[in-house]
């Protein structure tokens, strides 16, 4: 069975920074490409980034509203996916889900954990 | 990016009836190299995330009930619930993967009538 467990949220001032952590388990996580959805309180979803297997060389992607401030990490030994997050937003603010993409369709969730930026 | 609509924002339908949830794209997200549609929806209930429901258009997710079909190519996509039981009360997402970044359409929310 396939586990998500994020790890990290929870509440920093505007301008701080925070990492989240996502361990992985039930499938081959060196082959898998992980990414990261975001959901703001009562609002939709929104892809924040990804990073491919190192076998499809392990590069990131990212939308426009956090490319530069947020930095998506894995360590394949540790089955583990991390999202660096720096000056950080009020806007940022929002259940952050980890996820698994196949061909880019989001197959697997985690439970989510919850950033919240305010001062 | 590709920008994706939905219509309508939510729906009241009685049990046993069906739902029809339309999702619209910018721009094509017909692969030509596979004809495949990159295209893909989620349910999403109260204080749970996502469950994947439908990949490529049509194709169903492993334990998910046939009353769920996707349909559609290039730009218009529905997802139709055949016959709605209570427990697809949930907000519904439809979701391209042709480019990144990867975007989601609003949600549609479905309830009881």
């Amino acid at each position: 069975e396939v586990q998500l467990v994020e790890s990290g949220g929870g509440l920093v001032k505007p301008g701080g920074s925070l990492t989240l952590s996502c361990a992985a388990s039930g499938f081959t996580f060196s082959d898998a490409w992980m990414s990261w959805v975001r959901q703001a309180p009562g609002k939709g979803l929104e892809w924040v980034g990804h990073i491919k297997s190192h076998g499809h060389g392990g590069t990131t992607d990212y939308v426009d509203p956090v490319r530069g401030r947020f930095a998506i990490s894995r360590d394949d030994s540790k089955n583990t996916v991390s999202l660096q997050m720096n000056s950080l937003k009020t806007e940022d603010t929002a259940v952050y889900y980890c996820t698994t993409e196949f061909h880019g369709a989001i197959n697997n969730w985690g439970q989510g954990t919850l950033v919240t930026v305010s001062s | 990016d590709i920008v994706m609509t939905q219509s309508p924002d939510s729906l009241a339908v009685s049990l046993g009836e069906r739902a029809t949830i339309n999702c619209k794209s910018s721009q094509s997200v017909l692969y030509s190299s596979n004809n495949r549609n990159n295209l893909a929806w989620y349910q999403q209930k109260p204080g749970q995330p996502p469950k994947p429901l439908i990949y490529w258009a049509s194709t169903r997710e492993s334990g998910v009930p046939d009353r769920f079909s996707g349909s559609g190519s290039g730009t218009d996509f529905t997802l139709t619930i055949s016959s709605l039981q209570a427990e697809d009360v949930a907000v519904y997402y439809c979701q391209q993967y042709y480019s990144n970044p990867l975007t989601f359409g609003p949600g549609t929310k479905v309830d009881i009538k």
